[in-house]
């Protein structure tokens, strides 16, 4: 079975300041990573996935992500936070071949992004 | 743009009414889903539909059962509220793997339900 940790359930940056959302799966072989945002009385938007080639994924609003295999993570960064990044951000990992493409959510880390 | 709208933003239920939540896709997607999100435990799955009629049970199956007569909609039934199962409730859809999307869900706006 598939499992996803992410380090931190509320994270407080400044605006300006570097996001690092930590995510680390468990799964017997590499999977699919996805890293969803959800802002405030929304429903989930994706930013970024990983399915094969470069490890280094780029998505929407500047975030990016790095897949290590050797370390089982896909932790998400932006260089520089803006006011508009407080949301809730959710790693999933899907299993390559699977009927229905089931995703595995983390937990959720809240961003909270200070003047 | 895709879209996936669900039937009500906000609904208040009482205790052993039956209760239904309905999604609908406009991009002809063959899989569709309902989650539950509750804080510090992030999405979990309850059903998962791959067809018309189509259906498999997700991590937390007990106490929902869903419907699917048409592709584009997907019905999630409650059959007797209970209080645990104040939630807020996701819809999603997406292509099959192996697709030129390769799995991307989309998710509906979302349906708090309060269960007194």
């Amino acid at each position: 079975a598939q499992s996803v940790t992410q380090l931190g359930s509320h994270v407080s940056v400044s605006e300006g300041a570097l996001v690092l959302l930590r995510c680390n799966y468990s799964s017997s072989v590499p999977p699919y990573l996805f890293w969803y945002v959800q802002y405030p009385n929304q429903g989930l938007q994706l930013l970024l996935k990983y399915t094969t080639g470069a490890t280094l994924v780029k998505g929407i609003n500047g975030f990016e992500a790095e897949f290590k295999k050797s370390e089982t993570s896909f932790h998400l960064t932006k260089p520089s936070a803006h006011m508009s990044d407080a949301a809730e951000y959710f790693c999933a990992v899907s299993p390559i071949k699977a009927a229905g493409n089931k995703l595995t959510f983390g937990g959720g880390t809240r961003v909270l992004v200070k003047p | 743009d895709v879209k996936v709208t669900q039937s009500s933003r906000y609904l208040v239920k009482r205790t052993g009414e039956k209760v239904f939540l309905e999604c609908v896709q406009d991009m002809d997607h063959e899989n569709m889903f309902w989650y539950r999100q509750d804080p510090g435990l992030g999405l979990r799955l309850i059903y998962f539909s791959y067809d018309v009629k189509m259906k498999e049970k997700g991590d937390i199956p007990e106490g929902y059962s869903v419907s699917r007569e048409k592709k584009e909609r997907f019905s999630l039934i409650l059959e007797s509220a209970s209080t645990n199962q104040t939630s807020m409730y996701l819809c999603a859809s997406s292509h099959p793997v192996g697709g030129s999307l390769l799995g991307t869900q989309y998710f509906g706006p979302g349906t708090r339900l309060l269960v007194l």
